[in-house]
């Protein structure tokens, strides 16, 4: 299965932006990249996905290098209501791995 | 109505009690799923349902058993759980059983169970 790597916790402070990276080394051609928002005791909420290059919408932006081995969330202008988990999942729509959450961010924003 | 609900929030049961868990979305979506989520820890999918039928079950106890009676309910029937079977347990469903592009999970707000 693809693994993904993320770094365990992150700190910032209002206002500053926010890049988590995901690692997915072994990511496959069909493979999909898509990012969920996690706050304490609720389910996850889906942020943003992507295939490759740039996507924006109106909460983060998705960074994907041409090799597609790795991707960066980015979060403009952080609030304290953005301290979550932040969940990276990979995989193609024909199987079980874009079920599979990895470990997870856990961003704590300062005021 | 993008909104799955789920019933009770909260839940304490003992060793020996059966209970069960529901799971409810009027979106149309066809795929649903059970995920268990352990303190600190990412969720981990237990079963999923396509089309109703159960398409995957990831090695769960016999102790807990899924139903789909319909395109809108998902329960989960418990029975002789163990303390260490505390957890969020969230559903979620999605329109097609594996989100492809475009496509996404929506999760329900779960429910906390303690089994003493």
């Amino acid at each position: 299965l693809a693994k993904t790597t993320q770094p365990i916790s992150m700190d910032s402070y209002e206002g500053q932006e926010v890049n988590i990276t995901c690692s997915h080394n072994n990511i496959a051609t069909n493979d999909y990249i898509t990012w969920y928002q996690q706050f304490p005791s609720q389910g996850p909420r889906f942020i943003i996905q992507g295939y490759k290059t740039k996507v924006t919408n109106e909460v983060a932006s998705l960074f994907i290098p041409a090799d597609r081995k790795s991707s960066t969330l980015s979060l403009p202008r952080v609030s304290l209501s953005d301290t979550a988990v932040y969940y990276c999942l990979v995989g193609e729509n024909t199987g079980r791995r874009a079920l599979t959450f990895g470990s997870g961010t856990r961003l704590q924003v300062q005021p | 109505d993008t909104e799955v609900t789920q019933t009770p929030k909260h839940l304490v049961m003992g060793m020996t009690n059966k209970k069960s868990l529901k799971c409810e979305q009027h979106m149309g979506h066809r795929a649903m799923y059970w995920y268990k989520q352990k303190a600190k820890k990412p969720p981990e999918l237990m079963f999923v349902y396509s089309y109703e039928k159960l398409s995957i079950n990831e090695s769960v106890p016999s102790r807990f058993s899924p139903e789909c009676p319909n395109s809108s309910l998902l329960n989960l029937h418990l029975h002789a759980l163990q303390p260490e079977d505390s957890a969020l347990y969230l559903c979620a469903s999605s329109r097609d059983p594996f989100p492809g592009m475009q496509e996404t999970q929506y999760f329900g707000p779960g429910t906390r169970l303690l089994v003493l």
